[in-house]
């Protein structure tokens, strides 16, 4: 079974803070994928890798960064963190193929205060 | 922006009855066309998906139907189960193998 695993799996942060979410990935996808989920926007794509080493911009990039320094680990970060940022971030990995399963993390509950 | 657009946004049915979810897109380049279910407190799980040479696809009570022409796709639940209940989201993946793009879901309720 394909695992991903994201940490913290809750985090309130203070306006202004800097707020770093992990994920790793044991199913040596070389595709990662962090989205961000709120009510009425369904899953939005924030950042995407290729590979390590590679960092794309997703849909809604700004005030997000993303690093991906392994095959399995793939971070995001929040420099300056804002209450707008409040959402549920879930991590995903992926092969390269066009019609491979992409799975999902159980997510991440950050509430910036 | 790439766009997938989802209806209803919330659905409530019987049990026992039939689910029917759908989905349009404006991209022509896309040609993959999953579907994800997601319970509470959980991520997304890939629930079914078709490619767009294909107009059907069948798992069990799950059956998504793709229209190329009209750029629609449908997921048709028959016999809803209580434990059917979650979000249901399509997406959508074309040429930049990379991205996928969802819906914005739809909830589901089957009331027993």
């Amino acid at each position: 079974e394909a695992a991903v695993t994201q940490s913290p799996r809750n985090k309130v942060a203070v306006t202004g803070g800097k707020v770093t979410l992990s994920c790793n990935q044991t199913n040596n996808h070389n595709n990662m994928y962090w989205y961000r989920q709120d009510t009425g926007h369904g899953l939005r794509l924030i950042h995407y890798s290729y590979g390590a080493g590679s960092t794309e911009k997703g849909d809604i990039p700004d005030g997000y960064k993303a690093s991906r320094p392994s095959q399995e680990n793939f971070s995001l970060i929040l420099e300056l963190a804002t209450p707008s940022q409040t959402s549920v971030y879930f991590c995903a990995s992926g092969g390269r193929g066009r019609d491979t399963e992409v799975f999902f993390g159980k997510g991440t509950r950050l509430t910036v205060v | 922006q790439q766009q997938v657009r989802q209806s209803p946004q919330s659905l409530t049915v019987w049990e026992g009855g039939t689910t029917v979810l759908t989905c349009s897109y404006e991209d022509s380049t896309f040609n993959y066309f999953p579907w994800y279910q997601q319970f509470p407190g959980e991520g997304p799980a890939l629930l079914i998906s078709i490619l767009s040479v294909s107009d059907k696809k069948e798992d069990g009570r799950f059956t998504t139907f793709f229209n190329k022409r009209e750029k629609k796709l449908s997921l048709h639940i028959i016999d809803s189960q209580p434990g059917d209940s979650a979000t249901y989201f399509c997406a959508a993946r074309g040429t930049n193998a990379y991205k996928v793009i969802f819906g914005k879901g739809t909830h589901l309720h089957v009331l027993p």
